[in-house]
């Protein structure tokens, strides 16, 4: 158990719709980012929470959004979902930028 | 910009033999670089890391790398690799996030 918690660990969702996907990071952590791990694009970073604020936006595309609540976990929603954003998605978190991350097991989203 | 380049896609090597994975790193700044380690359906765990004094630098499960300036590069090592060394390894190097080449397949054969 890295200390950082993914909810769900697999989602089946139709070509159209929303799906919500949930970070508890480690204990301490006031950093939260988010990857999109797929077979063609490898990892690729979407965006960084640092203690409720974005701090840094990577690849993301407008159809997704996130945001980090005051008790530190985040939440990245995907919505008009295509069958393209079927991929792994990673959540990580960290206490400072330079010393690392710890990720999570990730959430295997599967758009049909 | 950052950038990091994993030479290889593909590394298969035998059991007990050594074994290098190579990366090469870009960065107009001070570099932290690291390793990581993605073993079949699980998340990415951290091997080793390098911020800044020696520059070689020993992780977990027996892997060290080498942080050499000149060359740009932090090539991944390990004298006689195991079965459950089979898996992903991603070199990164870090600016206001991680950014990870495209991974390196490490595969043991018995």
């Amino acid at each position: 158990d890295s200390g950082v918690t993914q909810t769900p660990k697999h989602l089946i969702t139709a070509t159209g719709q929303r799906v919500t996907l949930r970070c508890s990071p480690r204990s301490g952590d006031l950093s939260v980012y988010w990857y999109q791990q797929s077979l063609d694009q490898g990892l690729q970073f979407l965006i960084q929470y640092y203690n409720g604020e974005e701090r840094a936006k990577g690849n993301i595309l407008e159809r997704f959004s996130a945001q980090q609540f005051p008790d530190l976990h985040s939440e990245l929603n995907l919505s008009s979902l295509e069958l393209g954003d079927s991929a792994l998605y990673f959540c990580a978190s960290s206490v400072e930028t330079g010393y690392g991350y710890t990720f999570g097991s990730g959430t295997r989203l599967t758009v049909v | 910009a950052q950038s990091v380049t994993q030479l290889d896609s593909q590394v298969p090597v035998f059991e007990e033999a050594p074994v290098e994975l190579r990366c090469n790193y870009s960065s107009s700044v001070s570099v932290y670089l690291f390793w990581y380690v993605q073993y079949p359906n699980q998340g990415l765990q951290l091997l080793l890391k390098y911020l800044s004094g020696s520059t070689l630098v020993k992780g977990i499960n027996g892997f060290e790398a080498e942080f050499n300036k000149s060359q740009t590069s932090f090539h991944l090592r390990k004298p006689s690799v195991h079965i459950s060394d089979t898996a992903e390894y991603f070199c990164a190097v870090s600016d206001t996030h991680l950014f990870f080449g495209t991974g390196t397949r490490l595969t043991v054969i018995p």
